[in-house]
C-alpha cells in the first residue's frame, strides 16, 4: 500500500539558510499535517492543511510557511534557519472524509525529513 | 485544552514478559480518540492501536491492547511476549477537535533485553 512520502530524508544547512520540505500524501487523503521532533522531545504540531486550505495552525515559527498544492502534495518552507530548528519533521496524511463515523481517524506518519542546521 | 500524561520516562523488560505502558490524558470532551505510536531508533512513527471513547470493549492488535479506563481516565499499553525489536519510544496522543491533530505525551522509551 501506498504510504505518505517525504523529501529529503536528510538535510543539512547553514545558519540562516532557507530549507524546503515536501511531502506526499496517502492518495485520496484529505488532511495533512505537519510536525517537528526536536532531539529526545514528543512531535510538536505545526501546522495543517484540510482540502488544500490552512486548516490548523500550532507552534509554527513566523519564519515558517507551508502550503498545500493542488496535487495535495504539501511543502514546508524554512527561512532565516537557527540551530534550534535542527530536529525531525514529520508529515502525516489522513482522510477525515472517510472516517466521519467510523472515529478511527489514524493518521499515517511519513517516515521524516531530519534537519540539521550548523 | 487536551493534555496526554506518560509518567515512564523508560521501562526495561525482559523478552517473552508482558509489559504495561501508563499513559493518562485529560479532556472536556464527550468523544474522543486515543492512540500509540511506536517510534524506532530509525525515527518513523508507526501507529500501533486506537481506542475510541464510546468503544466498550478495550482495543487488541495482536501482541498489543489497551488497557482503557475511562473514568480514571487511563489507556495504558499492554505488550504481551515483548521480542528484542520491541526496543522503541512508545508514544500515547489524542485526537484534538476540530481538526483531528494529534497531541502527544513525552513518551516512554521501552528496552526489551535477553
Amino acid at each position: 500500500a501506498a504510504g505518505v512520502i517525504q523529501s529529503p530524508r536528510h538535510l543539512i544547512k547553514e545558519k540562516r539558510e532557507t530549507a524546503t520540505l515536501k511531502c506526499y500524501p496517502i492518495p485520496r487523503h484529505d488532511t495533512v499535517y505537519w510536525y517537528q521532533q526536536g532531539p529526545g522531545q514528543d512531535p510538536q504540531f505545526l501546522i495543517s492543511f484540510y482540502e488544500k486550505m490552512q486548516s490548523d495552525k500550532g507552534s509554527i515559527p513566523d519564519r515558517f510557511s507551508a502550503q498545500q498544492f493542488s496535487d495535495y502534495h504539501s511543502e514546508l518552507n524554512m527561512s532565516s534557519l537557527e540551530l534550534g530548528d535542527s530536529a525531525l519533521y514529520f508529515c502525516a496524511s489522513v482522510s477525515r472524509q472517510a472516517a466521519v463515523g467510523s472515529g478511527a481517524n489514524v493518521l499515517t506518519f511519513g517516515a521524516g525529513s531530519r534537519l540539521t542546521v550548523l | 485544552a487536551q493534555k496526554i500524561t506518560q509518567t515512564q520516562p523508560g521501562m526495561f523488560v525482559q523478552e517473552k514478559e508482558a509489559v504495561t505502558l501508563d499513559c493518562t490524558y485529560d479532556t472536556s470532551d464527550q468523544s474522543y480518540g486515543l492512540f500509540w505510536y511506536k517510534q524506532p531508533s530509525s525515527g518513523e512513527m508507526i501507529f500501533l492501536i486506537y481506542q475510541g471513547s464510546y468503544d466498550e470493549q478495550n482495543a487488541t492488535e495482536g501482541r498489543y491492547s489497551l488497557n482503557f479506563q475511562k473514568a480514571r481516565k487511563s489507556a495504558n499499553l499492554v505488550i504481551s511476549a515483548s521480542q528484542l525489536g520491541d526496543s522503541a519510544m512508545y508514544f500515547c496522543a489524542m485526537r484534538e477537535p476540530p481538526t483531528d491533530k494529534l497531541i502527544f505525551g513525552t513518551g516512554t522509551r521501552l528496552q526489551v533485553f535477553p
